[in-house]
């Protein structure tokens, strides 16, 4: 099953862009790639997922390596609202969501 | 949100006694999954329902059992609670469509803990 690798921990000024990479480097043609994040004392939410195409939505825009080993999570204005955890996730065809460890963001005002 | 109500929110159990954990959502969505999380684990599957009675073992299940009688409830028993399942634990559900495909949402969590 694929696993995800995120770095512990980012930092970033209040309305810069934010880039969170992930390596899923044994990452299957058919799994698709999620990213959730967590406030403290709450459930994860989603922010977004897509398959090979780069994706953007009102939150954010998920940019897809060409081979599909790694993508990258970009918040274009990250706000305090956006410190969080930010996890990366694989889903496979099994119907199964595989969680990395996570990168905890701090947006330093 | 997706209607997710997790219960009990906190629950202090002793070692060997049975827990029940229930996740209730009211959207009728078709896929439901326990989860863990725990200090440098992030999130760890447990068990997943893909339908009424349809179920399946996720990476951790050892010490779990589940069930899910009706689309709205799914189950999630510890048959004879461990101090190592001390733990945060989240149900997530996924509508029509299969999972990969559309967004999954998570209730706010169950915090037990086994003395």
């Amino acid at each position: 099953d694929a696993k995800t690798t995120q770095p512990n921990s980012m930092e970033s000024n209040e309305e810069e862009p934010v880039h969170l990479p992930c390596n899923h480097s044994t990452i299957s043609g058919t799994d698709y790639i999620h990213w959730y994040r967590q406030l403290p004392s709450q459930g994860p939410e989603y922010v977004i997922h897509g398959l090979t195409s780069n994706v953007n939505n009102r939150m954010a825009s998920l940019a897809i390596a060409e081979d599909r080993k790694s993508s990258t999570l970009i918040l274009h204005r990250a706000t305090l609202r956006d410190a969080a955890v930010y996890y990366c996730v694989v889903c496979n065809t099994g119907n199964q969501f595989y969680f990395g460890t996570g990168t905890s963001l701090t947006v330093i005002p | 949100d997706a209607g997710i109500t997790q219960s009990p929110r906190h629950k202090v159990t002793e070692t060997g006694t049975p827990v029940t954990l229930r996740c209730h959502q009211t959207e009728n969505h078709r896929y439901m999954y326990w989860y863990r999380q725990d200090p440098g684990h992030g999130l760890r599957l447990i068990h997943y329902s893909y339908g009424v009675k349809d179920t399946d073992k996720g990476e951790v299940s050892d010490g779990y059992s589940v069930s899910r009688s009706k689309t709205e409830d799914f189950l999630l028993t510890l048959e004879s609670a461990t101090s190592s399942q001390t733990s945060v634990y989240f149900c997530a559900t996924v509508g029509q469509g299969g999972p990969c495909g559309t967004e999954a949402f998570f209730g706010q969590g169950t915090r037990l803990t086994v003395v």
